[in-house]
């Protein structure tokens, strides 16, 4: 079975500071697949990041940074140095191996505050 | 740049009413998906499809059909409409194949059954 939990329903934040976004996924498959998608106001989705589970290297991209670790199932994302432009609700989403759909969190809505 | 298109962005239809949520990608991608998002919720999958010809149930199949008859389009089809079927429906779509794993999605269509 696979499950993911973002146990932080909502989260705000003033400008500039930076904040952790958090996901633990549950999969008894030892490949898998680890996505973030973001949802603005607007309401589409939009991919921000693919990781695969026999790589544990985090990433960074610009302002954005990932931290997975396989010990404690948990692939947090972090805001840095957070914009208005960032207020989204953020879904973290988990495919196991030889599923062909992904398997999505609560979300968490991030609201950045000018 | 189409991408994902999805036709119509909102509807309201009455209870045991029929519609058809149109989805089409210009991106030649073999699977497609169709997704729904409650409230607050994180997405769901209702149906997908690895090819033309080929389609697979979700979770939530129930009250739906779906049909591929050629690669760029997968129509979503609700059957006498019911209030449970409120919600956000999601098209996405992606290449398949090792590498190819990252979901695009459309913009949504909002549908209110009363």
């Amino acid at each position: 079975a696979q499950k993911v939990t973002q146990a932080q329903t909502e989260i705000s934040v003033v400008e500039k500071e930076d904040v952790t976004l958090d996901c633990v996924y549950e999969t008894r498959d030892t490949t898998y697949y680890l996505f973030w998608y973001k949802q603005p106001p607007s309401g589409e989705l939009v991919f921000l990041i693919r990781r695969n589970s026999f790589d544990e290297q985090n990433e960074i991209s610009g302002r954005y940074s990932w931290n997975f670790q396989k010990s404690t199932s948990s692939f947090n994302f972090t805001i840095t140095a957070s914009q208005v432009v960032d207020s989204a609700v953020y879904f973290c989403a988990l495919r196991g191996n030889g599923a062909n759909n992904l398997f999505f969190g609560t979300g968490t809505r991030l609201t950045v505050i000018p | 740049n189409a991408g994902v298109t999805q036709t119509p962005k909102f509807r309201i239809l009455k209870i045991g009413q029929s519609m058809t949520l149109q989805c089409a990608q210009d991106m030649n991608h073999n699977y497609m998906y169709w997704y729904r998002q409650d409230p607050g919720m994180g997405l769901k999958l209702i149906y997908y499809s690895v090819g033309a010809g080929i389609t697979d149930k979700g979770e939530v199949p129930n009250g739906y059909n779906v049909s591929r008859s050629t690669t760029e389009d997968f129509p979503l089809r609700l059957e006498l409409a019911a209030p449970s079927q409120t919600s956000v429906y999601f098209c996405a779509s992606k290449l398949g194949g090792l590498g190819t794993d990252t979901q695009y999605f459309g913009p949504g269509t909002r549908l209110t059954v009363l």
